[in-house]
């Protein structure tokens, strides 16, 4: 069965401490793994896309990196701003079709 | 700014009321997809349109009825809600349901069943 868990489900960091988020899934045929920030009350705002294993992508304070079992955002230097919750979701092969499998979520908070 | 806008923001409304939910998009896309989602969890997807047909429906209850007017609007069609069916309520679009590229989503509609 394909599976995305996420962990840890909440963490708490300094201003400027940084720190990993990881994403661990199974799924046969990998066709895309997606990296959201989702804030309360909104939907999830796309970050990043990663297609095959090795492949790294940046925005900002944030780089999201992907193995053949796992997926890493790290954080550098976070900012209060950057408090959000992190959602890794991944797509399976074509015949699976378009549907997008979740993890739970990573909380982040930041404090000043 | 979301390039996937969804109205209205809040919506409270009785078991025994109609109501619906509206999402638009400007970006070309050909899939448009509602999702649910309840507090500290996940989306949960509930329909898939693809070139405005049904593509997909995730065993959601017949009191949910979705449409796809055109290629940029989605609706969601409300009636005898129940209270369990409090939720936020995401619409997303992407390229096509047989794309690799991101799906894009709202900001969600809050639905208060009272």
């Amino acid at each position: 069965e394909d599976q995305v868990t996420q962990s840890p489900e909440a963490l708490r960091l300094q201003e400027g401490e940084s720190s990993s988020l990881n994403c661990s899934y199974t799924v046969s045929g990998l066709r895309g793994l997606f990296w959201y920030r989702q804030d309360p009350g909104k939907g999830p705002e796309f970050l990043f896309t990663l297609y095959s294993a090795g492949e790294e992508k940046e925005k900002e304070r944030l780089k999201a990196t992907l193995t053949k079992k796992e997926s890493f955002l790290h954080i550098t230097a976070p900012k209060p701003e950057d408090s959000a919750t992190y959602l890794c979701a991944v797509q399976g092969p074509y015949e699976a079709g378009t549907a997008l499998i979740f993890g739970k979520g990573t909380t982040l908070s930041v404090s000043s | 700014d979301t390039e996937v806008t969804q109205t209205p923001k809040h919506l409270v409304m009785g078991m025994t009321n109609k109501k619906s939910l509206k999402c638009e998009q400007h970006m070309g896309h050909r899939a448009m997809y509602w999702y649910k989602q309840k507090a500290k969890k996940p989306p949960e997807l509930m329909f898939v349109y693809s070139y405005e047909k049904l593509s997909i429906n995730e065993s959601v209850p017949s009191r949910f009825s979705p449409e796809c007017p055109n290629s940029s609007l989605l609706n969601l069609h409300l009636h005898a809600l129940q209270p369990e069916d409090s939720a936020l309520y995401l619409c997303a679009s992407s390229q096509g349901i047989n794309s690799n590229q991101p799906q894009h989503f709202g900001d969600g509609t809050r639905l208060s069943i009272l």
